[in-house]
């Protein structure tokens, strides 16, 4: 059985700090990782996605993936109450077809 | 604007009684997939559908059947519905299905069997 492990939480930092957020795969062979973020009751939205191993940013988030290691990572910098969530990692599949989802990690941002 | 959107959005019924979720998509999109999502387990793939008339198991199928009989539509049925089946699903698509490309999620249906 494929799994993608993350960290339940709750995760909390105060604004202004780096929130980091980690996800782990069994999958050695997965191709594509993807953070997506879900506030309560709503529906994921992406985040990021990286394939690449290292780093990847995109304004105050930075993905990081460690392929060897089986390791993908999400870094918010400068966090506000506003990335108050759940943050899902995602793992595609070799094939690309299958989507399996981390539980998520819930993350509370104090004002 | 570009969305999926599902209906109904909450369903209450009863053990037994067949019922469908509908899941429509304004994008062209050839891949399509259903989701539930249960608290401590994240979101679980039940079906895909790579276009139309091709279907393919995810990770938890059973007691789930779908079709994909117009590339926009993608109903999810429940023939016998049971109490551990109350859950919230999400619908999503994308353009291909290919592992590079991300999916865009429905607003989400919950529901609950009594």
């Amino acid at each position: 059985q494929k799994e993608v492990e993350q960290n339940s939480g709750p995760l909390s930092v105060p604004e202004g700090a780096i929130a980091s957020l980690n996800c782990t795969y069994s999958d050695r062979g997965s191709q594509s990782f993807f953070w997506y973020r879900q506030y309560s009751g709503k529906s994921p939205e992406l985040i990021m996605f990286i394939y690449s191993n290292g780093d990847k940013e995109d304004g105050r988030f930075t993905a990081q993936l460690n392929k060897a290691s089986q390791y993908v990572s999400l870094l918010i910098r400068d966090s506000q109450p506003s990335d108050s969530a759940t943050y899902l990692c995602a793992v595609k599949d070799t094939g690309g077809f299958k989507t399996i989802f981390g539980a998520g990690t819930r993350l509370f941002v104090k004002a | 604007e570009a969305q999926v959107t599902q209906n109904p959005r909450y369903l209450i019924t009863v053990t037994g009684k067949k019922l469908t979720v509908t899941c429509s998509q304004n994008m062209n999109h050839e891949y399509m997939s259903w989701y539930r999502q249960d608290p401590g387990l994240g979101l679980r793939q039940i079906y895909y559908s790579m276009n139309v008339e091709v279907t393919d198991k995810g990770d938890v199928p059973e007691g789930y059947k779908v079709s994909r009989k117009e590339k926009r539509n993608f109903p999810l049925i429940l023939e016998s519905p049971s109490p551990n089946q109350t859950s919230l699903y999400f619908c999503a698509s994308s353009l291909s299905g290919t592992s590079e490309e991300t999916q865009y999620f429905g607003p989400g249906t919950r529901l609950l069997v009594l």
